[in-house]
């Protein structure tokens, strides 16, 4: 089972601030990744598919990047709204299996 | 609107079932790929159960046995029966779509909209 690490665990900035999140694999995972953000009370929503394709809606300060093992999420200029937990999740495609990262809390 | 909506979540004792259902409106439900994703106490996401258009069904370990995602098309709704539930089954449920690409192959893939979930509780 291929095993994502996230880092750091928490990562305190200010608004208007940049945030860089980091995703690990155990193994390659190719492009294969997406990010969520989730905040309190909420679902988790898409930010990020394929390593680096922003999903609908989402703003330009969203951006990833990466392939093989190692993802970056940058968020270029924190917002208030955007304090909140970052997940990344890699798949599988056969058989399927998809496995997430442990997450890193932003928060100020 | 586009949305999924989950319902059936409750208290069980170990041991014990549950039937969760998420109906789901506003994109062409025939064609895509529909999952379950838990997220438990300590906030930990995972995939339980995912189901393609023509009915194929896929599990991690933890689950394979005992858990079953059906779907009816007709209806628009996706199902997780849970059977011999135990403590460490409590979560928070997800009803989620799959977008992009299917499953099954290569390409992009994520989970790109979430129900709001439904809370499983296993307990005596």
């Amino acid at each position: 089972e291929i095993v994502l690490t996230q880092s750091p665990a928490t990562l305190s900035l200010s608004p208007g601030e940049r945030a860089t999140l980091s995703c690990r694999a155990s193994q390659s995972v190719s492009s294969y990744l997406a990010w969520y953000q989730q905040k309190p009370g909420q679902a988790p929503r898409l930010l990020i598919y394929d390593g680096s394709n922003r999903a609908t809606g989402i703003p330009a300060r969203f951006s990833g990047s990466g392939s093989g093992t190692d993802f970056t999420l940058t968020i270029s200029s924190l917002e208030p709204e955007d304090f909140a937990l970052y997940y990344c999740q890699q798949r599988f495609d056969w058989p399927p299996r998809f496995t997430f990262g442990p997450g890193t809390k932003v928060d100020i | 609107e586009v949305q999924l909506v989950e319902s059936g979540g409750g208290l069980v004792q170990p041991g014990g079932s549950l039937r969760l259902s998420c109906a789901a409106s506003g994109f062409t439900f025939t064609s895509c790929d529909m999952h379950w994703v838990r997220q438990t106490t300590g906030k930990r996401l995972e995939w339980v159960s995912g189901i393609g258009p023509d009915g194929d069904t896929y599990y991690p370990g933890s689950v394979k046995g005992r858990f079953t995602i059906s779907r009816e098309n007709a209806k628009n709704s996706v199902y997780l029966q849970m059977n011999s539930l135990r403590a460490g089954d409590t979560a928070v449920y997800y009803c989620v779509k799959g977008g992009y690409e299917v499953m099954t192959g290569p390409g992009p893939y994520a989970f790109d909209l979430w129900g709001q979930g439904t809370t499983v509780t296993v307990s005596s």
